[in-house]
């Protein structure tokens, strides 16, 4: 199956700093990229949708300025949250999704990137 | 906001016995699936089921969607020890520009399969 590579797994950061959290698809082209946040034992909430080339979608409530997203290729987006505060603390998951089936439907999801903000 | 809500929210089985969870939604679907986390990881895919269809299996996995009345459930048969996780519904809409489905997920049953 198509695999999502996410990195960092986790990073502990001091609050005013940026974190970059990178998302790679390595075995297929991913023309749309998902972004989740997950706080514990809560399920995923869609924070915004990126296509190649284009801004990033962003749901209701989410800050673009707080969470820069990049799409600059068909296998790669990049998600940083700026100036990073304890309340961005949480987990971060990312998902691909191709342009044709069989990755047309169904996400493939990275491992997710767990991030403590001191 | 949660397109999808489960129930139960956590359930404690015996190993052998079978694990049923259900998930309603409130607007149209292109399809639904049914996803499993384990504590602290990303999600794996475990089955897809269109809108036009209304079971679907998969090894030890039945899906069955009932659009009329916008639900679904899984069910897991025999379930063993390694099938202890977080089990989450998600409702997809196509996106027309980039291809691709948008997924939007529920609130998630905590499964636990004691031995």
């Amino acid at each position: 199956g198509a695999v999502v590579s996410q990195h960092p797994s986790w990073v502990i950061c001091k609050s005013g700093t940026s974190v970059k959290i990178e998302c790679r698809s390595l075995d297929f082209q991913a023309t749309t990229m998902f972004w989740y946040r997950q706080f514990p034992k809560q399920s995923l909430m869609l924070m915004a949708t990126s296509n190649e080339g284009s801004k990033a979608t962003y749901e209701q409530g989410v800050e673009k300025d707080k969470f820069l997203i990049n799409h600059a290729s068909l296998t790669l987006s990049t998600l940083t949250v700026t100036s990073a505060h304890p309340e961005d603390s949480s987990f971060y998951i990312c998902s691909a999704s191709g342009a044709r089936l069989p990755t047309n439907e169904k996400l493939f999801f990275g491992s997710g990137t767990q991030l403590s903000v001191l | 906001s949660q397109q999808g809500e489960e129930d139960p929210q956590a359930l404690s089985i015996q190993e052998g016995e079978n694990a049923t969870m259900n998930c309603s939604y409130k607007t149209s679907i292109n399809n639904l699936q049914w996803y499993r986390q384990n504590s602290g990881r990303g999600l794996v895919h475990l089955i897809l089921i269109r809108s036009n269809e209304r079971e679907k299996h998969s090894g030890r996995l039945r899906v069955t969607l009932d659009t009329s009345k916008k639900s679904s459930s899984l069910l897991i048969t025999a379930s063993r020890a390694a099938d202890t996780a977080s089990y989450f519904c998600a409702t997809g809409v196509y996106i027309l520009t980039g291809g691709g489905n948008k997924l939007t997920f529920g609130t998630g049953t905590q499964l636990k399969v004691e031995l």
